[in-house]
């Protein structure tokens, strides 16, 4: 079975510096992809990036990108230049390769940023 | 450009009503997925369900639950005889392909009050 683990408090950070969100994963499966989402206030679910297992390089999506570090098993959103729209809910989420790609996710962290 | 669509956003029922969840997945995506979020909680997987097929509803309670997505029209998640621990946000998601890489696309949800 998959696990995501998000174990951050509610993480604050000042307008236009960068932020690191925490991800660690637990699998024995080899094959997999890993994935951010965000959730507003308003509720719903916003993509933001995706990394393969065996992507050797690391994601990045506009101001987004995913410092993967397999062996450790973490995937950790870095959020450059934080907008007062990022305050939000994101979620780390994972899913194996293969026929059925159900996601896994965890728990989320609260991100708040201050003006 | 209709992403996933959901309806209703909002739901309210009496302890022992039916409540009847609709999904319409992006344009050509046939691969449908529900999630329940739980209050300060992640999403947690309930059912995968491509037309006319359910592959996988391992998370899905084994009574009162159901869930379809026929070869026309919308997904339904059905819940028969809701109680109040039924009172949660179900999200949507849909995708081109079951492949683990490939991106999930969510609804808005529908928030679920029993009262």
């Amino acid at each position: 079975a998959q696990k995501i683990t998000q174990t951050q408090p509610g993480m604050f950070v000042q307008e236009k510096e960068a932020v690191t969100l925490d991800c660690t994963y637990d699998t024995s499966d080899q094959s997999y992809g890993l994935f951010w989402y965000k959730q507003p206030s308003s509720g719903e679910m916003i993509f933001l990036i995706y990394q393969g297992s065996y992507d050797e390089q690391n994601a990045t999506e506009g101001r987004y990108s995913l410092n993967f570090q397999k062996a450790r098993k973490s995937a950790n959103l870095v959020i450059s230049a934080s907008q007062l729209g990022d305050s939000a809910m994101y979620f780390c989420a994972m899913a194996l390769t293969g026929a059925n790609s159900k996601l896994t996710f965890g728990k989320g962290i609260t991100l708040s940023v201050r003006p | 450009n209709a992403g996933v669509m959901q309806n209703p956003r909002h739901l309210v029922r009496r302890r022992g009503q039916e409540a009847r969840l609709r999904c319409s997945p992006m344009k050509g995506h046939s691969h449908v997925y529900w999630y329940r979020q739980l209050p300060e909680e992640g999403l947690k997987f309930m059912v995968y369900l491509q037309k006319e097929n359910i592959i996988d509803e391992s998370g899905m309670p084994k009574e009162r639950f159901s869930a379809e997505f026929p070869k026309e029209g919308p997904s339904i998640l059905r819940i028969q005889q809701v109680v109040r621990g039924d009172s949660a946000a179900y999200f949507c998601a849909s995708s081109l392909t079951s492949a683990g890489q490939e991106t999930q696309y969510f609804g808005p949800g529908t928030r679920l009050l029993v009262l």
